[in-house]
């Protein structure tokens, strides 16, 4: 079956840096996607890597290791504003399709 | 910035009333999804739609859910006859079909409770 894990909690201190792991176990892989989810909120695309390394987006960063079946988002200089859910997804349904499986999500609590 | 919307933002319904939930997609995309998500939970795929019929549907859309696209703008979510287990928040997405490209764009949700 398909499964993705991530951690469901991380408390991280203001100005430091966080690393949510993801690993997933697909029956098929066509890429890894980010979604930050603050409370009540809906999910926000942050990144999407389909091949093996770093993707960088100012202060957020995603990589991937297609054959560790293992991707993690990095997030810099962290500010309270980041505290939220972090989501990974796969599109694991093929080249065509656009279905996104999520994992539970890592709840990122950043304080003063 | 263009974004989602979804009407309303939240619905109480009893069970077994038909409910339908309401999406306008970003104008210029193609593709659109429906998710929910039951509280405290992830994110689950129910339905993607594309050029007027369904792409692809999950375990979770059974006969009790249909999605309709009525006219250039909108796209609905219906479920027939509500049951308890379906109280969640809906999510509507929208994405561009662009090489490379596989953002989805999420909508604010609808807030589903049934009583």
């Amino acid at each position: 079956g398909q499964s993705l894990e991530q951690p469901s909690e991380v408390t991280a201190v203001e100005g430091a840096i966080v690393q949510i792991n993801c690993t997933y176990q697909t029956s098929g892989f066509y890429g890894l996607s980010w979604y930050q989810q603050h409370d009540g909120g809906a999910p926000t695309f942050l990144s999407y890597n389909a091949l093996d390394g770093l993707e960088e987006t100012g202060r957020f960063s995603s990589f991937l290791s297609r054959s560790d079946s293992y991707g993690y988002l990095l997030l810099q200089e962290l500010q309270m504003k980041d505290s939220a859910s972090y989501f990974c997804a796969v599109r694991d349904q093929g080249a065509g399709s656009y279905q996104l499986t999520f994992g539970k999500g890592t709840k990122l609590s950043v304080i003063p | 910035e263009p974004e989602v919307t979804q009407t309303p933002s939240h619905q109480v319904t009893q069970m077994g009333q038909e409910v339908i939930l309401r999406c306008v997609p970003i104008s210029n995309h193609l593709y659109f999804y429906w998710y929910r998500q039951i509280l405290g939970q992830k994110v689950e795929f129910l339905v993607s739609f594309y050029n007027n019929e369904i792409s692809e549907k999950s375990e979770i859309f059974d006969d009790q859910f249909s999605v309709e696209r009525p006219d250039g703008s909108n796209f609905t979510l219906k479920i027939r006859s509500t049951k308890l287990e379906d109280s969640a928040m809906y999510f509507c997405a929208s994405s561009e079909r662009a090489s490379g490209s596989y953002e989805q764009y999420f909508g604010p949700g609808t807030r589903l409770t049934v009583t």
